[in-house]
């Protein structure tokens, strides 16, 4: 089975500074999907970014990154210049390709923001 | 206009009553999953659906039914509520290979 392992349940950083939250995964497979989810305190679950396994190139979404390892099945997420309203829990989450899109989630990553 | 939502928002029962928790998308999604968090943990698949009249269980189903027979719904079902299952219960639904857009969750507490 696969696990999604987030091995931060808390971290803090201070407004507009730079703040790296990571991730392992376990798998034996090699087409999937890799996510990054926040949930804000009003419980949304939003889509901040999407890595696709066969692609080499880091995925970018506006403030937010990822830095990609596929054999060390690593993939954790960049947040540049915090902002108040990035405070939320974030979950990574591992799709195969096949799995009728079954997602496996990390148990999550509390991101305080300090102004 | 599209989306995905479930009905109630909270809800409050006692143990051994049945409570069903709606779900209902418009964008004619082929897949749909009902997850529940728990505190200090992520989310955990009950069931999934594939298609209209096709569910399989995830990794926590025991306790819940589903039923989809129809591709825009998809209902969760607690048939004799216990505590242990007090919990947030999201709905999501997706296309094929792509991210899943999530519901905005039921608080259920079993009294």
């Amino acid at each position: 089975a696969q696990t999604v392992t987030q091995s931060q349940p808390e971290m803090s950083v201070q407004e507009a500074e730079t703040v790296t939250l990571s991730c392992t995964y376990d798998t034996s497979e090699s087409d999937y999907y890799l996510f990054w989810y926040k949930q804000p305190p009003s419980r949304q679950m939003i889509l901040v970014i999407r890595q696709e396994a066969y692609k080499q190139q880091n995925a970018t979404e506006n403030r937010f990154s990822v830095n990609f390892q596929k054999a060390a099945k690593s993939f954790s997420l960049k947040i540049s210049d915090s902002q108040l309203g990035d405070a939320a829990m974030y979950f990574c989450a591992y799709q195969v390709n096949t799995n009728a899109g079954k997602s496996t989630f990390g148990d999550g990553t509390t991101l305080t923001v300090k102004p | 206009d599209a989306g995905i939502t479930q009905s109630p928002r909270y809800k409050i029962t006692e143990t051994g009553r049945q409570v069903t928790l709606m779900c209902h998308q418009t964008w004619s999604h082929s897949y749909m999953f009902w997850y529940r968090q728990d505190l200090g943990h992520g989310l955990r698949l009950i069931y999934y659906s594939a298609a209209a009249d096709i569910t399989d269980k995830g990794e926590v189903p025991d306790g819940y039914v589903v039923s989809r027979s129809k591709t825009e719904n998809f209902p969760l079902t607690l048939e004799s509520a216990t505590r242990s299952q007090t919990s947030v219960y999201f709905c999501a639904s997706s296309a094929w290979n792509q991210p899943q857009h999530f519901g905005d969750g039921t608080r259920l507490s079993i009294l």
